[in-house]
């Protein structure tokens, strides 16, 4: 069956540009993550969505960072005011369930951010 | 707050070799360790799920370890191929519903 997909998988802006990357997970799956992958820093949680409850957003950066998760499916991950720190591959993932020991996490492909 | 080491940053191997990569952790209150394989430019590609109460995972020349109370995971490959060339991380999934990842494992297995 169909994986995680990201759109766009490349997105270059300019420095205060606001941007939106997309997360379409797999279809039935309740949870649904996002990280953020930079040199230097390497893999680092950012917002976490299960089911109906409020996102943990403990991971986010900045008050520029928001996601959200319309119908419990598709996800929208907004940068406003890029910086140039921004610039990362920002990775999707979804599980079934997000609660239990054996849930695995699937990726998808990522979106490579860059800010000039 | 928990923190993922993995050991070698970087390893090369000929091809055919056994290797060992390691992960250690530091919060033993764990649901699960995964090991992932991720390749340049692309996405991460789950390997092997090790839930808190197993002790080991298996799959074709992979073999994963967990010991819990230690906080340390091994990675067995077993006669590596070019084709296994690649990053691999070790993540842990904790109560907080997020994967904490490990700085990852470049490995190269010349022909």
């Amino acid at each position: 069956g169909a994986g995680v997909s990201q759109s766009p998988s490349n997105k270059v802006t300019e420095k205060g540009k606001d941007v939106e990357l997309r997360c379409d997970p797999i279809s039935g799956h309740t949870a649904l993550y996002w990280y953020r992958q930079s040199l230097g820093q390497g893999l680092e949680f950012l917002i976490y969505f299960q089911g109906n409850s409020a996102p943990d957003k403990s991971g986010l950066p900045s008050d520029r960072f928001s996601a959200e998760r319309t119908g419990g499916s598709v996800s929208t991950l907004t940068i406003q005011r890029t910086q140039q720190e921004d610039s990362a591959v920002y990775l999707c993932a979804s599980s079934l369930t997000g609660t239990s020991s054996w849930d695995t996490q699937y990726f998808g492909p990522g979106t490579r951010l860059t800010v000039l | 707050k928990q923190e993922v080491t993995q050991i070698p940053a970087a390893l090369s191997v000929p091809e055919g070799e056994n290797l060992v990569l390691n992960c250690s952790f530091t919060d033993s209150a764990i649901y699960n360790l995964q090991w992932f394989r991720q390749d340049p430019g692309k996405g991460l590609t789950s390997l092997l799920l090790i839930q808190s109460s197993q002790r080991e995972q298996t799959s074709g020349r992979l073999n994963a370890s967990l010991d819990k109370s230690s906080g340390r995971s091994t990675l067995y490959i077993a006669a590596s191929q070019p084709g296994d060339s690649a990053t691999y991380l070790c993540a842990v999934h904790n109560a907080g519903n997020m994967l904490t990842f490990g700085g990852g494992t470049r490995l190269m297995v010349k022909p």
